[in-house]
């Protein structure tokens, strides 16, 4: 088991840019869930999905963020455009039903010049 | 709102010392996470209770569970400079009727100095 596979792993870029983070789920999970970490604000669920399917995107900041999860093995967070206040780290995170474990990805460092 | 509470959010000790980490909770949940994470990394399961009254161990970790009084702590025995790294607690929001996924609280920073 490859656990949650992240990528990239470190995106620098400018300010106004589209950024795409990708993600791919533990086989088998059927709910996934995106997280950012900052100093300031620690760790803010962003979004999730049960079953492909979006259920709360409430955490979402803006509408310059929108996520999808076209099938049960990807998922795609999407910032554009892109400002400095948006540089964290994101998480990814999938669960199991059968046992309530959350499994986080190495998460992707973004910095916004 | 669902709040997590961490106390200390940080604390340095000696190795060899006994400490503990205290999260208290805003809601009914009986399902508690802690997770510790350490600079530029991810974050790594420690233990998930399920229950009140559950306690758990791995090596010098210990966790509880009190869900009446929404408390759960995290102890450490005979710390080693291994241990040092951050350590979350987080709460899953479910039980609060609301949105799925986990709330957590801003962390323990843990320093263990020879």
């Amino acid at each position: 088991d490859a656990g949650v596979i992240q990528s990239p792993r470190h995106e620098v870029t400018e300010m106004g840019q589209e950024v795409t983070l990708r993600c791919k789920p533990i086989s088998g999970h059927n709910s996934l869930f995106w997280y950012r970490q900052t100093m300031m604000r620690g760790l803010e669920l962003l979004i999730y999905f049960n079953n492909n399917v979006p259920i709360d995107d409430s955490g979402m900041p803006e509408d310059r963020f929108s996520a999808k999860m076209p099938n049960a093995s990807f998922s795609t967070l999407k910032i554009q455009p892109s400002e400095p206040r948006d540089s964290a780290v994101y998480f990814c995170a999938s669960r199991s039903r059968e046992n309530y474990g959350y499994t986080f990805g190495s998460g992707t460092r973004l910095t916004v010049v | 709102e669902l709040k997590v509470e961490q106390n200390p959010l940080f604390l340095s000790m000696q190795e060899g010392k006994n400490y503990t980490i205290y999260c208290n909770y805003s809601t009914t949940s009986d399902r508690l996470y802690w997770y510790r994470q350490d600079p530029g990394k991810s974050l790594e399961s420690l233990f998930v209770l399920l229950s009140n009254g559950a306690v758990k161990q791995e090596g010098r970790l210990m966790a509880s569970l009190d869900t009446k009084a929404r408390l759960s702590t995290l102890h450490i025995t005979a710390a080693v400079h291994d241990l040092s790294a951050t350590y979350f607690c987080a709460v899953d929001n479910e039980e609060e009727g609301g949105a799925d996924g986990l709330t957590f609280g801003k962390g323990t920073h843990l320093i263990i100095q020879p």
